[in-house]
């Protein structure tokens, strides 16, 4: 498995703009979770999803921010629009949260996008 | 709400010596403990984890913790540092006690080892 592939690793763009960040997941695993990285607050979980299905939000910063997940293999946190307070690093993350196997709960990441906003 | 502390933002260790990174947790029920690494640029890796069993655990590299239930602690441990350890390492915990699995990284530290 080539692991978790994020799009783009590196963006630009100009306040106002939209910006989506795409993420393929390891075949299989039933959860995925979206982080954002900064210096300022660290690594901050901003949504995450069991079996395609939003579960908790609640670390998305503002309404600005949305994520979807419209089938296993894929995901996308969108920001619209984007301020320069949104740079930073996203990470997408998945794993198979259910116990038994030895996998189990170890999260695999991406290489991260790293968002500037002019 | 469950929640993870790492007291210390950078620690200094001379190549050879033992080296130990603090993480203390809360959470409402029990815990799955994790330690995860970071390379300059690249997303996080798995170190180890605590889930259940004895409460020393081995993990990649020579890494250890020891899961401190009285005292709510997961150290990371290593006996003799080696310069190629220097990177950011991140404590996470997972609440088994609530329905959520959220996983939650504490602020990271940054372990720097001189020659």
């Amino acid at each position: 498995d080539a692991g978790v592939i994020q799009s783009p690793r590196h963006e630009v763009t100009e306040m106002g703009q939209e910006v989506t960040l795409r993420c393929k997941p390891i075949s299989g695993h039933d959860y995925l979770f979206w982080y954002r990285q900064t210096m300022m607050r660290g690594l901050e979980l901003l949504i995450y999803f069991n079996n395609n299905v939003p579960i908790d939000d609640s670390g998305m910063p503002e309404d600005r921010f949305s994520a979807k997940m419209p089938n296993a293999s894929f995901s996308t946190l969108k920001i619209q629009p984007s301020e320069p307070r949104d740079s930073a690093v996203y990470f997408c993350a998945s794993s198979l949260i259910a116990g038994g196997r030895s996998g189990a709960n170890v999260l695999t990441f991406g290489a991260g996008s790293r968002l500037t906003v002019l | 709400a469950q929640s993870v502390a790492q007291p210390e933002d950078q620690v200094n260790v001379a190549e050879g010596n033992p080296l130990t990174v603090k993480c203390t947790y809360s959470v409402s029920g029990n815990p799955y403990l994790f330690w995860y690494v970071q390379y300059p640029n690249r997303g996080l890796q798995f170190l180890l984890k605590y889930i259940t069993g004895d409460n020393l655990v081995k993990g990649s590299y020579g890494f250890e913790a020891e899961f401190n239930k009285s005292q709510t602690s997961f150290h990371l441990k290593k006996p003799s540092a080696l310069v190629s350890d220097s990177a950011l390492y991140f404590c996470a915990v997972r609440d088994i006690g609530s329905s959520a699995s959220k996983i939650i990284f504490g602020s990271g530290t940054r372990l720097s080892i001189r020659p």
